[in-house]
Order: C-alpha cells, then sequence, then structure tokens
C-alpha cells in the first residue's frame, strides 16, 4: 500500500526566511510524487512532480522539492518566503503495481507567512 | 492550458433534493476523470474514478446509488448527489488526466463546488 505522511500540519515563518515542508512517503513500488498547492477556496494547482528523472524536481513560483530515497521523503522547499505563499499544500503520492493512477492526498500543512 | 471548469462553484439545497455538479475539461480531452470530496480541514478523499463511456469505478465506502457519476464526453463528467443530506455536506473537486496513459500523468483539478444541505 501506498502513503504518504506530512510531519506538520501547521507551519509559520517571516516573510523572506526559508520554506520547509515535510513529506514521507511509503510505496512498494517506484512511486510518483507531487506537491500541489490550495488557497482558500480555490482548486489545486500543481507545483510540481517527481517521476523517477532527476532527484531535485523544481517547480513553479521558486519551490523545489528533493527525492531522498533512502530516507523516503520528499520535502517542498523555497529560500524565501513570500505572502501570497500562505495556503494549503498537499504532498501526494501515486501509481505503481498497476494501480489507475489514483493519487493518495497527505493531510496537508497549512503555511502562515508572516509579515 | 490544462483549465478544468466547476459548475456551480457554490450550491445550497434542501434535504430530500438532487444535486449535480459538471465538471470540464477546457482545453483537453479526458478519458478519466476523477472526483473527490474534501471535509473541512481534512484531505481529498477519492471518491471515484469516471472513465468516458463507461461506468465508474468507485471506491470503497462510497454509495453508488447516492452518488451517480456519467463521463458522457470526453470534456464533460458529472456527479449527481442524489436525495441529499446534511451530512453530504461538503466541498466536492474534480480532476481530469490527460490522455496519454501511466502513473507519472498529471491530474489538473477543478476549483471545487461547495455544497450545503439544509
Amino acid at each position: 500500500a501506498q502513503s504518504v505522511t506530512q510531519l506538520d500540519s501547521h507551519v509559520s515563518v517571516s516573510e523572506g526566511t526559508p520554506v520547509l515542508l515535510r513529506c514521507n512517503y511509503s510505496s512498494s513500488y517506484s512511486p510518483s510524487l507531487f506537491w500541489y498547492v490550495q488557497h482558500p477556496n480555490k482548486g489545486l494547482q500543481l507545483l510540481l512532480k517527481y517521476t523517477s528523472a532527476a532527484t531535485l524536481v523544481k517547480g513553479i513560483n521558486g519551490f523545489e522539492a528533493e527525492f531522498k530515497k533512502s530516507e523516503t521523503s520528499f520535502h517542498l522547499t523555497k529560500p524565501s518566503a513570500h505572502m501570497s505563499d500562505a495556503a494549503e499544500y498537499f504532498c501526494v503520492v501515486s501509481g505503481g503495481g498497476g494501480a489507475t493512477n489514483k493519487l493518495i492526498f497527505g493531510t496537508g500543512t497549512l503555511l502562515a507567512v508572516q509579515p | 492550458g490544462a483549465v478544468v471548469s466547476q459548475h456551480p462553484s457554490r450550491v445550497i439545497c434542501k434535504s430530500g433534493t438532487s444535486v449535480k455538479i459538471e465538471c470540464r475539461s477546457l482545453d483537453f480531452q479526458a478519458t478519466t476523470m476523477f472526483w473527490y470530496r474534501q471535509f473541512p480541514k481534512q484531505s481529498l478523499m477519492l471518491m471515484a474514478t469516471s472513465n468516458e463511456g463507461s461506468k465508474a469505478t468507485y471506491e470503497q465506502g462510497v454509495e453508488k446509488d447516492k452518488f451517480l457519476i456519467n463521463h458522457a464526453s470526453l470534456t464533460l463528467s458529472t456527479l449527481t448527489v442524489t436525495s441529499a443530506h446534511p451530512e453530504d455536506s461538503s466541498f466536492y473537486i474534480c480532476s481530469a488526466r490527460v490522455t496519454s496513459g501511466g502513473p507519472t500523468d498529471t491530474q489538473y483539478f477543478g476549483p471545487g463546488t461547495r455544497l450545503t444541505v439544509l
């Protein structure tokens, strides 16, 4: 079975400081991993995805994530937070074992950015 | 590109009535669409997988007779909540997958529909 664990339900940073949102995954197969962002009352937007190519994945809005198989982690980072980054972030795992591309969502991390 | 729309964005209905939610892929064709449900401050839970021209596949615990899904074309899937009750109040989100197959395909999400059943 596949699953993802987002280690922090809430993260608060000051504008201009680095962001780290942690995600660990469990998968019996080579996983595809995603980070999605959801702003209040809005749909989900894909930030980035890992698909067994480069382990360091760059996404939109300055975000990036590194796939570390030895640590089963896929943490999301950004060097400098902006007020507009305040939102809910979901780590997601997909695929493997003939699965029909189902997405398994983590419980989400709410990012607050303080001025 | 890869825009998915949902209609309506918000709906309030009386208990016992049925509500239809539309999901459209605006600039691509999607043989597979997905319906999710999100309770307040919780994650998304997959309800069903909708394939164009065939019956939807429901996740365990989801009543197929209550949540009717029709995927009539490559750009439209509908979810009908039949005989809605207050416990059906939730945020319903659809997604569509670009048709190239494989686990690395990206799902594009709609903006969601907020259903409130009085």
